[in-house]
């Protein structure tokens, strides 16, 4: 009964480094969120992909951050040249059709020396 | 823009009482709404959700009520049990035809019960 697995959990990064966070979704589910969740902060949203296709990137920065969903394999949030404020839990969503609820993975706490 | 609003950073409640969170919201487009659980270290767990043509629904110990005319909704937990301690977010949906996608959330309430 694997839920939505995310990997590493914990990444450290020094500053001007790239930093690649993996989301396996449930077994089934073809929809990936990304949040980011910065202290003393709710989630907020910044991508919505399914397989090979972004469907919503409102929420990313519109520099260094990409994200992508390949056809076979995880899905993939990367950040190129972190800085101190990208320091955060950055959360995996799946859903297994686009209106349904979304089940969240454990996150990845990315820090920035 | 804070357009999910959780106003109480905290919550202390007696085993056995009525936890209540409450949840307000701007945005008149959205149309669904659900709660989440959380505890350190963890992702998020869903909980209940409600959709905007409904005014109650229920899961066991938890009822979430919506009052779309005040843009407010509140989790009802009862009785409360120290496992329910934890970070409770309130999240929303904009329906946009095609379906929804990313949830807005609220910053969460801590809920302490305490024995």
């Amino acid at each position: 009964n694997a839920g939505v697995m995310q990997n590493p959990r914990h990444l450290v990064r020094r500053r001007g480094q790239e930093a690649r966070l993996r989301c396996s979704p449930m077994k089934g589910h073809s929809h990936v969120y990304w949040y980011r969740q910065l202290p003393e902060e709710g989630l907020k949203f910044m991508v919505y992909l399914q397989k090979e296709n972004i469907i919503d990137e409102s929420g990313m920065p519109k520099e260094r951050f990409s994200a992508e969903f390949p056809k076979e394999g995880p899905s993939i949030l990367r950040i190129q040249q972190v800085v101190r404020g990208d320091s955060a839990a950055y959360f995996c969503a799946s859903s297994l059709r686009r209106d349904n609820e979304q089940f969240f993975g454990p996150g990845t706490r990315l820090t920035v020396l | 823009d804070q357009q999910v609003k959780q106003n109480s950073p905290s919550l202390s409640v007696q085993e056995g009482r009525i936890s209540i969170l409450n949840c307000d919201y701007t945005n008149s487009m959205f149309d669904y709404f659900l709660w989440y659980k959380k505890y350190p270290a963890e992702g998020p767990t869903f909980l209940i959700s409600i959709s905007s043509i409904k005014d109650k629904n229920e899961d066991g110990r938890f009822t979430v009520f919506l009052n779309k005319s005040a843009k407010h909704l509140s989790l009802h937990i009862v009785p409360s049990q120290p496992g329910d301690s934890a970070v409770y977010f309130c999240a929303a949906r904009v329906y946009s035809g095609g379906g929804a996608d990313g949830l807005t959330f609220g910053k969460g309430t801590h809920l302490i019960i305490q024995p």
